[in-house]
């Protein structure tokens, strides 16, 4: 199993850009997640699924966009890239029950806006 | 508003000894509590998760829980050098994980 991929692993961007950062995992997990972590800071969830066709907001989604149209699959959307989204995103997956609901993270995409 | 509180550091610790690392959270509902690690540059991995009251060992790690004070912890005995990272508290209520801004922790050769 590969279990959680990201690409890109890294991307630049010039204000008012959009992109899509891409996440996949090979677990068969209900639930995903993305996260943003600025440096030295925890992480600040942006957007969450529980199943294909599912997705809410979280502590800080305002300038960006999720869907959810297969289980496998949980894009994240930035439209009008802004110098504040400049930060480290990871994507992470987890089964649905107590014992089997740890999250597992990707590796990390590193956005910064210029 | 649901809080997780890590102990503020960073925190530096001679090589073979202790280290202690404390978190609290706010959320009386909270189902179950992960420790995690986080290498610079790395994304986060999973050191320990307790979802029971007491105590539980893996290893050099110990995590203690206490539900009725919201209170986790984390013990690393014998510290290596490897051990230095910053470690993440995250606490799971309903869907969610909340996570703490982390302790940094240096082991000094």
């Amino acid at each position: 199993n590969a279990g959680v991929t990201q690409t890109p692993k890294f991307r630049i961007l010039k204000i008012g850009q959009s992109m899509t950062l891409q996440c996949t995992q090979d677990m068969n997990h209900n639930y995903m997640y993305w996260y943003r972590q600025d440096p030295g800071m925890g992480l600040k969830l942006i957007y969450y699924s529980v199943g294909a066709g599912i997705t809410d907001k979280g502590e800080v989604p305002n300038g960006y966009n999720v869907s959810r149209s297969t289980t496998e699959d949980f894009p994240l959307r930035l439209e009008l890239a802004a110098p504040s989204q400049t930060s480290v995103y990871f994507c992470a997956s987890r089964g649905d029950q107590q014992g089997t609901d740890t999250q597992y993270f990707g590796p990390g995409t590193r956005l910064t806006v210029l | 508003q649901k809080e997780v509180e890590q102990n503020s550091g960073p925190l530096s610790v001679p090589e073979g000894a202790i280290a202690s690392l404390n978190c609290t959270y706010s959320d009386r509902g909270s189902q179950s509590f992960f420790w995690y690690r986080q290498y610079s540059g790395k994304s986060p991995e999973l050191i320990m998760f307790i979802y029971s009251n007491g105590d539980k060992e893996d290893g050099r790690f110990t995590a203690q829980l206490n539900k009725a004070s919201q209170y986790v912890s984390l013990l690393i005995r014998d510290s290596q050098p490897s051990d230095s990272a910053t470690y993440l508290c995250a606490v799971r209520s309903d869907y969610k994980l909340s996570f703490g801004a982390g302790t940094t922790v240096t082991v000094r050769a």
